[in-house]
């Protein structure tokens, strides 16, 4: 999951293998949360959003669960491929704070194995 | 389709130097911010705009400027740049229609010595 530090954590995956990333927030105002993906040397990608009333979200090979009891988002990726080795970042809107300021967490580095 | 374009891509200046990173976008978006990105702090929100003409402070505002004169263009200006301004500093938009969807640019590294 991620974490406040100076080292970025890192999950390896064998590819063809499901990846779970974890992310925990602390605002419990928060009520709309994103995922995004970004690639050595780009910028980020947005994969995919919840709303936080709804506790789970499918996209293709991608799933976002909510957990709002205890303030936690995950992730999953399902047949991870090489082309998924990135930096993923969970992201939370606060409405109080306006829509339009959007407060990412420090990220997790997926490394698939081939 | 440009998206987002940020310049210059990389940047190295002396400390007490004005710079201003530029953005532009061509996607009609109403807000714009500016993040800065540091190995293990993730993307900081230095500065915003909900839409042309207004502006508003992020997390990381001291020590940086911006101003929105239009939909289109969001310039980022360091006064007198500082070496803890080095960092990757990434350009974004995004319709408010569709809260937390932001289009990144490629990112301006920016090295102040």
């Amino acid at each position: 999951g991620e974490s406040v530090g100076l080292h970025l954590p890192t999950l390896s995956v064998q590819e063809g293998d499901n990846s779970i990333i974890n992310c925990a927030y602390s605002n419990s105002a928060s009520d709309y949360f994103i995922w995004y993906k970004q690639e050595s040397g780009k910028g980020p990608q947005f994969i995919i959003d919840i709303r936080s009333n709804m506790d789970k979200r499918q996209g293709q090979r991608v799933t976002v669960l909510l957990n709002k009891t205890v303030k936690h988002l995950s992730l999953q990726i399902a047949a991870t491929q090489p082309g998924d080795s990135a930096v993923y970042f969970c992201a939370e809107t606060d409405p109080g704070g306006g829509y339009q300021k959007v407060t990412f967490g420090t990220g997790t580095k997926l490394q698939v194995i081939p | 389709i440009a998206g987002i374009t940020q310049a210059p891509t990389s940047q190295i200046l002396a400390a007490g130097r004005r710079m201003t990173l530029r953005c532009t976008q061509d996607m009609r978006h109403n807000a714009m911010y500016w993040y800065r990105q540091d190995l293990g702090l993730g993307l900081r929100l230095i500065h915003y705009s909900n839409t042309a003409g207004t502006t508003g402070k992020g997390e990381v505002p001291d020590g940086y400027s911006v101003s929105r004169a239009n939909t289109d263009d969001f310039p980022l200006t360091l006064a007198s740049a500082v070496p803890s301004q080095t960092s990757v500093y990434f350009c974004a938009s995004s319709d408010s229609r569709v809260p937390g969807e932001l289009f990144f640019g490629e990112g301006s590294r920016l090295t102040v010595l």
